[in-house]
């Protein structure tokens, strides 16, 4: 069946560095491919999406690239902040229209 | 602007009690979810709520029950608590299964 595989956490990273969390998939056909961001104490927010190969979702000074290729939706910024640090979602919708997947999700925590 | 709202916020119980969680949403959504969230596993489908009127169980459905009062209120009941239903319950919704869920920001729930 469809999957999601995000890479383990926590993630440690200083202010202003790079970030990349990997994801991975298991589809069969086109997928829809989110991003979901978690702040401590709330609820999951979706930070962006991409719906087919080769469109980049971005939000916030996060980007991702739907890689039909390699399966994957890599998410990136170019310089964190400590308001950055959260939980981090990798998720999937089927191209049936019936179901949602999300990753097990990847900690983010920047320090100063 | 309130999306998805969960009541309560936080909540105790003890072994055997049991309780119901609301859980209401203002967008006009057809289909609603609950999930659990617990360490180092990420999200778990309780049941899932794809319109008005129908409701189908998730991956862990056991040790509860739902109600899909009308197109904007889904309930989950405990009947008989356990120490194991310890954890942070989510509810969310979408337009349709396959479209983004937007989240509430969880019920905290403790079962000594």
């Amino acid at each position: 069946g469809d999957s999601v595989t995000q890479m383990e956490g926590p993630v440690t990273l200083s202010e202003e560095a790079f970030l990349t969390i990997n994801c991975t998939y298991t589809a069969t056909g086109y997928p829809s491919l989110f991003w979901y961001v978690q702040y401590p104490g709330e609820g999951l927010q979706l930070l962006l999406k991409a719906t087919k190969a080769d469109d980049k979702g971005s939000n916030k000074g996060f980007e991702a690239t739907y890689r039909k290729e390699t399966t994957s939706f890599h998410l990136e910024k170019g310089s964190v902040q400590v308001s950055d640090s959260a939980v981090y979602f990798c998720a999937l919708s089927d191209n049936t229209g019936n179901q949602f997947y999300f990753g097990t999700g990847t900690s983010l925590t920047v320090i100063p | 602007n309130a999306g998805v709202t969960q009541t309560p916020k936080f909540q105790v119980l003890k072994t055997g009690q049991s309780m119901t969680l609301q859980c209401a949403q203002d967008m006009n959504h057809n289909s609603m979810y609950w999930y659990r969230q617990d360490p180092g596993m990420g999200l778990r489908l309780i049941y899932y709520s794809a319109s008005e009127g129908t409701t189908d169980k998730g991956e862990v459905p056991n040790g509860y029950n739902v109600s899909r009062l009308n197109k904007r209120e889904f309930s989950l009941r405990l009947e008989s608590a356990a120490p194991s239903q310890t954890s942070v319950y989510f509810c969310a919704s979408s337009v349709n299964r396959n479209q983004p869920q937007h989240f509430g920001d969880g019920t905290r729930l403790s079962i000594l």
